[in-house]
């Protein structure tokens, strides 16, 4: 696509709750990145996807957090048992390799 | 690991000339990235550093001094609409493309 793509935009949901966060990368881009911005705050790098390379997954804070790519395109990044630190911005972005970042407009994830 | 510092906030007046500073300690060195976010949006790529010195893109110019861990955005003509936070982030040289740590941002406030 002509962008990155991501959805939910919004996702209010209850603590305890599992949840799914999409991506779409641009089309061609190798390299797909998961972010996350709480409010205020610089970004916090998640997860890395190169190729067919295994993911970089030394970001995620908790093993309620995975994250798959499937086809080398769409990801979906997952987290179990969501808590209320979890509520931020998930961001998703890609790149050519070695290339600056095209990000995703985000979703916004509030655990209530 | 890597550390990335920006100054928190910045005041400039329309028309001026800001400068926006930003050092980082790390291990090796594989690339510097400077990105801009507006209030409630996603950032946006501006510009890249690998070699040192200037690089020129119309209003906005990017410094690198990979002796001194050290790089500057330039923003010439200040208009309201650069209003946003500026992203300082430095790609991990321990990968062979483009995961990078982001500074927390400098908040740039243009006034009339």
């Amino acid at each position: 696509g002509a962008g990155v793509s991501q959805s939910p935009s919004n996702k209010v949901t209850e603590k305890g709750k599992d949840v799914e966060l999409r991506c779409d990368p641009i089309s061609g881009h190798t390299a797909l990145y998961w972010y996350r911005q709480s409010l205020g705050q610089g970004l916090e790098f998640l997860i890395y996807f190169q190729g067919n390379s295994a993911p970089d997954k030394s970001g995620l804070p908790s093993d309620r957090f995975s994250a798959e790519r499937t086809g080398g395109s769409v990801s979906t990044l997952t987290i179990q048992r969501t808590q209320q630190e979890d509520s931020a911005v998930y961001l998703c972005a890609s790149s050519q390799t070695g290339g600056g970042y095209t990000f995703g407009s985000g979703t916004r994830l509030t655990v209530v | 690991g890597q550390n990335i510092d920006q100054p928190t906030e910045m005041t400039a007046t329309e028309g001026a000339i800001v400068q926006i500073n930003c050092t980082y300690q790390t291990s090796g060195f594989n690339g510097l990235f400077w990105y801009q976010q507006h209030a409630g949006e996603a950032p946006t790529f501006l510009s890249y550093n690998v070699l040192d010195g200037l690089e020129e893109k119309g209003r906005f110019s990017s410094f690198l001094s990979r002796s001194k861990g050290y790089s500057y955005l330039l923003l010439k003509e200040l208009q309201m609409k650069d209003s946003a936070s500026y992203l300082c982030a430095v790609r991990d040289p321990n990968t062979n493309a483009g995961k990078s740590t982001f500074g927390d941002g400098t908040t740039l406030t243009v006034k009339p």
